[in-house]
């Protein structure tokens, strides 16, 4: 079973504070997506990322895919509150028509 | 945003009734999912379509049918509802051109009492 493990579970921090939330596998991926969830929606695509090494910027979030394409990570600078929510990581394998999730990590950015 | 809806968007309903939800996309994607998040598990892929009235199962099948007979509709079954299949069910498409990046509606929350 392909797993993708998310860290924190939870994180709770203070506006203006920086963080980083990881994505980890033991197996390969042709492409992982970071996706945020707010309360009581569906989740809402971020990135996406193919190749490793790979860095995305969108705004103050930072995502990297690890070299191996078994990992990523997303970080956040100067965080808001607006960027409170579940961030999801979901992994994809060649012509799979399945994506694998993470269980998330919810954050909660405080005024 | 992509054009999915999802029908009900809440319903409450008892053990052993029918319940059938609805997912509509205006997008024309070729595959649709149907996934369950619970607290503590995260998306679960139920049942998923590559084409009309192609489906397969997912990892937690048990107790759902599936059937889309138009591009744009996907349906998903409860036979007979029981209480562990009270949860939030989201729909999702995916245009099947590349990366899997998939696209989600806005869930159902089911309650079964």
């Amino acid at each position: 079973t392909q797993l993708l493990e998310q860290s924190p579970q939870f994180l709770s921090i203070q506006e203006g504070e920086n963080l980083t939330v990881y994505c980890n596998s033991s197996s390969v991926f042709s492409s992982l997506q970071w996706y945020r969830q707010e309360p009581g929606e569906g989740p809402v695509l971020l990135v996406t990322v193919v190749t490793g090494g790979e860095v995305k910027k969108l705004k103050r979030l930072t995502f990297q895919f690890g070299d191996a394409r078994k990992d990523s990570s997303l970080h956040i600078t100067a965080a808001q509150p607006g960027d409170t929510g579940l961030y999801l990581c979901a992994g994809g394998r060649g012509s799979s028509y399945k994506l694998i999730f993470g269980s998330g990590t919810r954050l909660l950015v405080r005024p | 945003d992509a054009g999915i809806t999802q029908s009900p968007r809440h319903k409450v309903t008892e053990t052993g009734t029918p319940v059938t939800l609805r997912c509509h996309q205006t997008e024309n994607h070729r595959y649709m999912y149907w996934y369950r998040q619970d607290p503590g598990h995260g998306l679960r892929l139920i049942h998923y379509s590559y084409g009309v009235k192609d489906t397969d199962k997912g990892e937690v099948s048990d107790g759902y049918s599936v059937s889309r007979s138009k591009t744009e509709d996907f349906l998903l079954t409860l036979e007979s509802a029981t209480s562990s299949q009270t949860s939030v069910y989201f729909c999702a498409i995916r245009n099947g051109a590349g990366v899997n990046e998939q696209f989600f509606g806005p869930g159902t929350r089911l309650t079964v009492l």
